[in-house]
């Protein structure tokens, strides 16, 4: 079946520009996770849905960043006013239920270069 | 708070030696430890997880609480284990499924 996909795969803004990156979950999946993952660097929280609800958002960086999950399946990471410190790969990743134990499938993830 | 720490950046192996990757974490709780794998032009996808006690692709993961530790090995590396492994960990309890990574390792495995 279908994984998790996420679009663009690559996105190119002048700094100060607003941007919006989707993530499509595996059909059905309860949980929906964001990561920003630095050059060099492991991916690093940034906020999780279950269905709907954010339920924690203590990884997200600024208010310039903001994340929403309106029907409980397709997400969209905003990010607004965009500065260079935002270059990254965006990681999204579902899982099926609840569990810790519950494996996250992860998207291709979306390149973000701000110049 | 919680931490993973992977010491190596890069691990470089002839095909046919052992692999061990390292991976130290920092955590007050009981966690549940996984190690992902990323391939050449792929996503990142999970190798294995402590809870399972599973060998996959001939890997294993011991878990040990008194070093804090939860290194990753096998005895014969392959060519196609090439590839870029991260450690991480979530809290049991109490702290929701979000992974905390390391840093990662680069394996390299020389023909």
């Amino acid at each position: 079946g279908a994984g998790v996909s996420q679009s663009p795969r690559y996105k190119v803004a002048k700094r100060g520009q607003d941007v919006a990156l989707r993530c499509d979950p595996i059909s059905g999946h309860v949980s929906l996770f964001w990561y920003q993952q630095a050059l060099g660097q492991g991916p690093e929280f940034l906020t999780y849905f279950q269905n709907e609800a954010q339920l924690d958002k203590s990884g997200l960086p600024s208010d310039r960043f903001f994340a929403e999950r309106p029907e409980g399946s397709v997400s969209t990471l905003k990010i607004q006013r965009t500065q260079q410190e935002d270059s990254a790969v965006y990681l999204c990743a579902s899982s099926s239920a609840l569990a810790v134990t519950d494996t996250q499938y992860f998207g291709p993830g979306t390149r973000l270069t701000v110049l | 708070a919680q931490r993973v720490t992977q010491p190596e950046k890069l691990l470089s192996v002839f095909k046919g030696a052992p692999v061990e990757l390292k991976c130290n974490y920092s955590y007050s709780g009981s966690p549940e430890l996984f190690w992902y794998v990323q391939y050449s032009r792929q996503r990142l996808q999970l190798l294995l997880r402590h809870i399972s006690r599973e060998s996959i692709k001939g890997f294993t993961a011991d878990l040990n609480k008194g070093e804090t530790s939860f290194h990753l090995k096998k005895p014969f590396a392959q060519e196609e284990d090439s590839a870029m492994y991260y450690c991480a960990l979530s809290p049991l309890t109490g702290g929701g499924n979000k992974l905390t990574f390391g840093t990662g390792t680069q394996l390299k495995v020389e023909l």
